[in-house]
């Protein structure tokens, strides 16, 4: 059964500093993995995706890093702003798209 | 493109009474889908779609029905309202474009919906 866990329900930063949210999958076998933000009372959106061949994408000051071997996706927010707070979900690129209980990052 | 509409916004039920969330997209997509939001649950897939005429079911199923006569329109059918179907809906759609590195799902604004 494929999954994906943010084990970190929430995460508290202080504006300017480094945001890191995390997922973990127990199976990697997708060509690319997609974060998506969702603020209270809107619908997600997507924020930023990364190619399975690279372990590195940036877009401004989100990056996110991917590590295969470890099963692991991170994303970082530098520097943290007060917009940035939100609901962050790393959902699996399958057809049925499930996007767990996310992180609630409050800067 | 008004992108992925949904109605209505707010709609308060009694129990055992049956009704229809709207969802229609714009953007020529073939996939759509519906989740619920609830307290502590994040989103949780109810049925999803990749094209007209096929629908296939989600995390969460039960209680909720679901139709695809056209490309641009999926409702979600309640059929007998229970309490606990209270939550925020979410409707989405995306393109299946093979040759694309991945397929965005665009959201639309939610219902709140409440069961008495």
């Amino acid at each position: 059964d494929q999954q994906v866990k943010q084990n970190s329900p929430s995460l508290s930063v202080q504006e300017g500093r480094i945001s890191i949210l995390n997922c973990d999958y127990t199976n990697s076998m997708f060509d690319y993995f997609l974060w998506y933000k969702k603020y209270p009372a809107e619908g997600p959106t997507f924020l930023i995706s990364i190619s399975s061949i690279k372990d590195k994408n940036e877009d401004g000051r989100f990056t996110v890093f991917l590590n295969k071997s470890a099963k692991h996706l991170s994303l970082h927010i530098v520097p943290s702003q007060p917009g940035d707070s939100a609901v962050y979900f790393c959902p699996l690129p399958n057809n049925d798209m499930r996007f767990g209980a996310g992180t609630r990052l409050t800067v | 493109n008004a992108g992925v509409t949904q109605t209505p916004k707010f709609q308060v039920l009694k129990t055992g009474q049956s009704m229809t969330l709207q969802c229609a997209q714009d953007m020529n997509h073939e996939y759509m889908s519906w989740y619920r939001q609830d307290p502590g649950m994040g989103l949780r897939l109810i049925h999803y779609s990749v094209g007209a005429g096929i629908t296939d079911q989600g995390e969460v199923p039960n209680g909720y029905n679901v139709s695809r006569s056209t490309t641009e329109d999926f409702p979600l059918r309640l059929l007998s309202a229970a309490p606990s179907q209270t939550s925020v809906y979410f409707c989405a759609s995306s393109s299946l474009d093979r040759g694309q590195r991945y397929n965005e799902q665009f959201f639309g604004p939610g219902t709140r919906l409440t069961v008495l």
